[in-house]
């Protein structure tokens, strides 16, 4: 069993540009969570899909947009990219409805150069 | 609004010392989850334990218990006979009820165990 997959690892971007990280769930897993994680701080909840929609959503901008495909893989899209966008976005896999034994990728590193 | 608090910013202890963690929350809700996760350098966010608040016998998994006390919404994590593996971020966690997919976690413990 593979776990939760992310990729790339690390990313720079420059400010104003578009980024795409990707998410590949735990094997059995349908739902998946995108948090943020800055330096020195807790994640925070970005989205989470499930049946290809958007079903829940924390406090971020429209420029965080997602996707689910019916694989369940998903993709976090970022558009015109802010210096405060740099952090770990880390990708969280689960059962429907079982966010309480969510499994964890390693993160993607973004920075906004 | 739904917080967590972990008043600690780093800890350490010597190897097979026991070591705890704090952590407050405030919530309106009853039937909430909480957690411990540790984030080693690695990144990836590991599930150490889980407690139900309905739940009034404290979570235990091997070395590691919680101490929580529902009354005060203090939700403390105990580790016993530490390890140098131990060493690694811990966070705690918060779901305020089953339906509501966002874990809110607090800004973490950076614990180092000493050979």
């Amino acid at each position: 069993d593979a776990g939760v997959t992310q990729s790339p690892t690390h990313l720079i971007k420059t400010r104003g540009q578009q980024v795409t990280l990707r998410c590949s769930p735990k094997s059995g897993h349908d739902t998946v969570s995108w948090y943020q994680q800055a330096l020195g701080q807790g994640p925070q909840f970005i989205f989470q899909y499930y049946e290809e929609e958007e079903r829940q959503r924390g406090n971020f901008p429209d420029r965080f947009s997602g996707h689910q495909f019916p694989n369940y893989s998903s993709e976090l899209n970022v558009n015109a990219l802010l210096l405060g966008d740099s952090a770990l976005y880390l990708c969280a896999s689960s059962f429907n409805w079982g966010a309480s034994l969510a499994f964890f990728g390693q993160g993607t590193r973004l920075t906004v150069v | 609004a739904q917080t967590v608090t972990q008043s600690q910013p780093e800890m350490s202890v010597q190897e097979a010392e026991t070591v705890t963690l704090s952590c407050t929350y405030d919530t309106s809700e009853n039937n909430y989850y909480l957690f411990w996760y540790k984030q080693p350098p690695s990144r990836q966010m590991i599930l150490v334990i889980r407690q139900e608040a309905y739940k009034q016998q404290n979570a235990t998994e091997n070395r590691f218990s919680v101490n929580f006390q529902k009354a005060a919404k203090s939700f403390s994590l105990k580790i016993s006979d530490s390890q140098l593996g131990d060493t690694a971020m811990y966070f705690c966690a918060f779901i305020p009820n089953f339906g509501n997919e966002k874990l809110t976690f607090g800004t973490g413990t950076r614990l180092t165990i000493i050979p």
